[in-house]
């Protein structure tokens, strides 16, 4: 079975500073997808970026990159400029032939 | 407007109620799926729906009964349930023959069983 790890239960950044996000992942299939999520206090989880695993270049939407790194099994968030509304729960996830499999989460906080 | 809209967003009940959650996408999506956040823990998923058909229920107890009468639409029907399903229940949705792997979330239903 995929599992998904997410080993920062909190995390902290300053406002205009970069944070990194880190989550690996324990798979045998080859193709598959990852996401970041996000979970402000509304509760909606809202996808912030996807990667396909058969893509090397890493996925880039606005602020938001990815480090994806295959053979570590490692899929890191990076928040470029870090504004007050990031503030929230990221949640790792994957998914290959089955089910979506989500990790634990990361609180990230965000100060002036 | 969110695209994935879900109520009761707050419901409090007692361990003989019945209740139930309901859950409405406006996207045009034809699978629908019924999650479960607790504390500390990874998101679980509990019901699968693609077309209607229940497709997946991961060894989700019976005081759970999950109801798609249409692609739109799905329900949570409770009963008798335990303290330690107290939770956040989340609703989502997908396309299932364009991408399957992308889901679009509801603001969930936060529920207290008391």
């Amino acid at each position: 079975a995929q599992t998904v790890t997410q080993s920062q239960p909190e995390m902290s950044v300053q406002e205009a500073e970069t944070v990194t996000l880190s989550c690996t992942y324990d798979t045998s299939e080859s193709d598959y997808y990852l996401f970041w999520y996000k979970q402000p206090p509304s509760r909606q989880m809202i996808l912030v970026i996807r990667q396909e695993a058969y893509k090397q270049q890493n996925a880039t939407e606005n602020r938001f990159s990815v480090n994806f790194q295959k053979a570590a099994k490692s899929f890191s968030l990076k928040i470029s400029d870090s504004q007050l509304g990031d503030a929230a729960m990221y949640f790792c996830a994957y998914r290959g032939a089955s089910k979506l499999t989500f990790g634990t989460g990361t609180r990230l906080q965000v100060t002036l | 407007e969110t695209g994935v809209t879900q109520t009761p967003r707050h419901l409090v009940m007692g361990m003989t109620n019945k209740k139930s959650l309901k859950c409405e996408q406006h996207l045009g999506h034809n699978a629908m799926y019924w999650y479960k956040q607790s504390a500390k823990k990874p998101l679980e998923l509990m019901f699968v729906y693609n077309f209607k058909e229940q497709t997946e229920n991961n060894s989700v107890p019976s005081r759970f009964s999950p109801e798609c009468p249409n692609s739109s639409h799905l329900f949570l029907h409770l009963h008798t349930l335990q303290p330690e399903d107290s939770a956040l229940y989340l609703c989502a949705s997908s396309q299932v023959d364009r991408d399957t792997k992308k889901l679009f979330f509801g603001s969930g239903t936060q529920l207290s069983v008391l």
